[in-house]
């Protein structure tokens, strides 16, 4: 199947700075990718919605200006958490969808994580 | 607004024992379902997908139903073994634009050698 990837798949930074996450289609292109926070022992939450060449379309109650993303290729999107505090830390995980499948969800392929931890 | 909902939170079996795991949502106008399984600290791994119209899927020892009517999915484990522990999460698909999932909390497995 699809392969996703994501960099680093763990972090830890200190309050105040930012820091990029990125989700890579190791073979395929992806017009669609898909942010999601996953706190401990939580159900993962949809963050953004991140298109090709598009602004993202952010979930109710997340911070646009917080979590930049940027979906400037077919193979990539980035998710910059700005001026991190504590309580950012949590899983993020990216999927992405290939279109050549169809626009259904079952060809949403999800990134292994990364585990950000602010100090 | 799509709630999914799983029951239990978590459940430990001993080895061999057949399991059932419970997911409910609570808008039955769904296009598919899904159920994941995420080992610790990993991403996901799909492991069935019911479309609206299916009742069930099986894969090995899996098998998952669906009753869009009643808003309820199960995943039926038979005779688990010590590498099915993980977490379990279902995932409804409500169709429309960007078809965006909806996560349960999950249900954390555990079982016992």
């Amino acid at each position: 199947g699809a392969v996703v990837s994501q960099h680093p798949s763990r972090v830890i930074c200190k309050s105040g700075t930012s820091v990029k996450i990125e989700c890579r289609s190791l073979d395929f292109q992806a017009t669609t990718m898909f942010w999601y926070r996953q706190f401990p022992k939580q159900s993962l939450m949809l963050m953004a919605t991140s298109n090709e060449g598009s602004k993202a379309t952010y979930e109710q109650g997340v911070e646009k200006d917080k979590f930049l993303i940027n979906h400037a290729s077919l193979t990539l999107s980035t998710l910059t958490v700005t001026s991190a505090h504590p309580e950012d830390s949590s899983f993020y995980i990216c999927s992405a969808r290939d279109p050549l499948s169809g626009l259904t969800s079952d060809t949403q392929y999800f990134g292994p994580g990364t585990r950000l931890t602010v100090l | 607004k799509q709630e999914v909902t799983q029951i239990p939170a978590a459940l430990s079996v001993p080895e061999g024992e057949n399991l059932v795991l419970n997911c409910s949502f609570t808008d039955s106008a769904i296009y598919n379902l899904q159920w994941f399984r995420q080992d610790p600290g990993k991403g996901l791994t799909s492991l069935l997908l019911i479309q609206s119209s299916q009742r069930e899927q099986t894969s090995g020892r899996l098998n998952a139903s669906l009753d869009k009517s009643s808003g309820r999915s199960t995943l039926y484990i038979a005779a688990s073994q010590p590498g099915d522990s993980a977490t379990y999460l279902c995932a409804v698909d409500g169709g429309g634009y960007g078809n965006k999932l909806v996560f349960g909390a999950g249900t954390i497995l555990r079982v016992k050698s």
